[in-house]
């Protein structure tokens, strides 16, 4: 069955600390990835996609991802965070052997202390 | 219009009665999707339109739960005979085209569903 995994559901950083949060995947076939987040009080946004190419994909504030296709993951990473950056974030996957809906993980709930 | 919008943003019902949301996409975006969010737990998929078809019903819990939508417009979810576990956030989203699943969903805020 496709599915999404998020190693981590709460996450908790001080400010300049480094950030990696884990995704895997359950999916045949061609895949897109995605990355979504969403701040305190706003809606689900996009931060980062991959569709194809270069398998390091840079997104906004400066998070960037990287698509493993042999360990089925695409983990989330930024070098430092910010107390901005205190968000829920949310790993999906969509592809053609599932008519191309769109498959979100548990997410990851991410509190960055000033 | 600029956003997706949906309505009501809250809504509070009794067991066994029916509710009904509301979702206008952007203008223009031709797939639109229906999650649901429960507290604590990820975007659960529901049904997804590529214009006014559902080729994608398979997430839909029950058949308490349907939904349909007029053109490349606005969309209804219903759920009738609300049980307390239907209490949970629904989700809309929109995007350009579905079929290639190169696109990008654009959210709404959600409605919150309460079921006493």
């Amino acid at each position: 069955a496709q599915s999404v995994s998020q190693h981590n559901h709460h996450v908790i950083l001080s400010e300049a600390a480094s950030l990696e949060l884990g995704c895997n995947y359950s999916y045949g076939g061609t895949v897109n990835l995605f990355w979504y987040v969403q701040y305190p009080g706003q809606h689900l946004q996009l931060l980062l996609k991959y569709f194809s190419g270069d398998p390091l994909v840079k997104g906004i504030k400066g998070f960037e991802a990287e698509f493993i296709k042999s360990k089925f993951s695409f983990n989330l990473r930024k070098p430092s965070v910010q107390w901005s950056d205190t968000a829920e974030y949310f790993c999906a996957v969509n592809g053609n052997t599932g008519g191309f809906k769109t498959i979100f993980g548990a997410g990851t709930r991410l509190f960055v202390k000033a | 219009g600029a956003g997706v919008s949906q309505s009501p943003s809250n809504k509070v019902t009794e067991k066994g009665k029916d509710v009904e949301l509301r979702c206008d996409p952007i203008s223009g975006h031709t797939a639109l999707y229906w999650y649901r969010q429960r507290l604590g737990q990820g975007l659960e998929f529901l049904i997804y339109f590529q214009g006014n078809s559902a080729p994608d019903k398979s997430g839909l819990p029950s058949d308490r739960f349907s939904a349909e939508r007029t053109g490349e417009s606005v969309s209804t979810l219903t759920i009738q005979r609300t049980q307390q576990e239907d209490s949970a956030v629904y989700l809309c989203a929109s995007s350009l085209e579905g079929s290639s699943g190169a696109n990008v969903l654009t959210f709404g805020a959600g409605s919150r569903l309460t079921v006493l």
